[in-house]
């Protein structure tokens, strides 16, 4: 079954500390991984989009790792700000335009 | 080009009422895509057009709701005899295949509440 799990749930950190979000999937066959913010009451917006043979994708202070022998994936926030508290959402691409999403990790980031 | 486009942004209604969603996707996307997200949840999908063919629709897709694409540019998705179950936010995506790698770019959605 095509899944993709998000782990944690929740997270609380401390303004200026790093948090790592994991992502774990069973999509066959793999397209690509994108990591997704989205504040709240607003749209997801992209953040990084990795494919088979990337293992690492930075932007800005967000940096996405991807083991694909493994079938996980990491989002790492450095030095948090308040404006990163969202929900951060993995979705999975499947060869032929599918699409799979996990069900979200939400950051808070308290001053 | 500004991305994707949804409107409107907030709807208020009455229990009973049909109300209608629109969608402008990113103009050289040829796939369109609708989704449902409660809170705290990830977006459940609903539907999805290639062009103005709707190719797939979920069993969240109850007779009430309609979804169209009739030009295969923008998309219409309409409620009728809304109920409370039915307050969420309606997500819409584009996407089209480049190189291999699928990429769906999301809309900043409508949200309704059912009263």
């Amino acid at each position: 079954k095509n899944q993709v799990e998000q782990s944690p749930q929740s997270l609380i950190i401390l303004e200026g500390k790093n948090c790592t979000l994991q992502c774990n999937y069973t999509v066959s066959p793999f397209s690509n991984l994108r990591w997704y913010k989205q504040d709240t009451g607003r749209g997801p917006v992209s953040l990084t989009i990795m494919t088979f043979s990337e293992n690492t994708k930075s932007n800005g202070r967000y940096t996405a790792t991807l083991d694909a022998d493994t079938k996980q994936s990491s989002l790492h926030i450095t030095a948090s700000q308040l404006s990163d508290s969202a929900s951060y959402i993995c979705v999975v691409s499947r060869t032929g335009n599918q699409f799979y999403f996990g069900t979200g990790t939400s950051l808070t980031v308290i001053p | 080009d500004t991305g994707v486009s949804q409107d409107p942004r907030h709807k208020i209604t009455k229990r009973g009422q049909n109300v209608t969603f629109r969608c402008d996707p990113i103009s050289e996307h040829n796939r369109l895509y609708w989704y449902r997200q409660t809170l705290g949840q990830g977006p459940e999908f609903l539907t999805y057009f290639q062009n103005e063919a709707q190719l797939e629709k979920s069993r969240l897709l109850s007779d009430r709701f309609s979804a169209e694409r009739p030009k295969g540019s923008f998309s219409t998705l309409e409620i009728q005899r809304t109920e409370q179950g039915d307050s969420a936010m309606y997500l819409c995506a584009s996407s089209t295949h480049l190189a291999g790698a699928n990429v769906l770019t999301f809309g900043a959605g409508s949200r309704l509440t059912v009263l």
